[in-house]
């Protein structure tokens, strides 16, 4: 039962210009979502993070975006950079669990293009 | 470079073979997680350790175990494997807060990657 989906499995985008990778999640008991972003023969890097208190949370090119009535969050790469390309998942947890796991959906592989 | 290493890198065996992944956290961090990522899927949890002590289980088959150490390193150990074990083997690692408790963030390990032949 995948609870965290990211439905897009690639997205290509030309330097420069904005990247929009998209989330979505089933279990309204999540409260924290995570991005991480990964390189090949490397582990997955956290890059950003959000509580369900917030509906945005910004750190230099990256920005986050939830909307908790949607089960939706994204992440905007503004500009996007050769060097942003991986893959790129998605991650939720319920702080009120013990178990601390993270949910994580199947990746978007991000490509930037010159 | 998060801080998390893990041993070995690769690992090329048979089926119904035996094998043990490692995994040393961060310096501080006393919880250690494993997760699995097979081909084209997100990553799985499979185990989670705190101080030595096992704090939940996820979908962890029966022929897979794992511990903590007192020096905090962890191992995955996995038997009879099979075909559908190959696989990328993540550890993570997450620190506490000054009041105690668990900071969500978890930092992952460059993995070990599984082929059973």
């Amino acid at each position: 039962d995948q609870q965290v989906k990211q439905n897009s499995p690639s997205l290509s985008v030309q330097e420069g210009r904005i990247s929009i990778l998209n989330c979505d999640y089933t279990n309204s008991m999540f409260d924290y979502f995570l991005w991480y972003k990964k390189y090949p023969a490397e582990g997955p890097t956290f890059l950003i993070s959000i509580s369900s208190i917030k509906d945005k949370n910004e750190d230099g090119r990256f920005t986050v975006f939830l909307n908790k009535s949607a089960k939706h969050l994204s992440l905007h790469i503004v500009p996007s950079q050769p060097g942003d390309s991986a893959v790129y998942f998605c991650a939720a947890k319920n702080r009120g669990s013990t178990l601390g796991r993270l949910y994580f959906g199947r990746g978007t592989q991000l490509t930037v293009w010159p | 470079d998060s801080g998390v290493t893990q041993t070995p890198k690769h690992l090329i065996t048979a089926t119904g073979q035996r094998v043990t992944l490692r995994c040393s956290p961060r310096s501080g961090d006393l919880s250690v997680y494993w997760y699995q990522q097979s081909l084209d899927q997100g990553l799985q949890f499979l185990i989670h350790y705190y101080n030595g002590e096992e704090r939940a289980k996820g979908n962890i088959l029966e022929r897979f175990s794992a511990q903590q150490f007192p020096d905090l390193h962890s191992e995955l150990n996995l038997s009879s494997l099979e075909l559908g074990d190959s696989a990328l083997y993540f550890c993570a690692s997450s620190p506490r807060t000054s009041g105690g408790a668990l900071v969500d963030t978890q930092y992952f390990g460059p993995g070990t990657r599984l082929t059973v032949l």
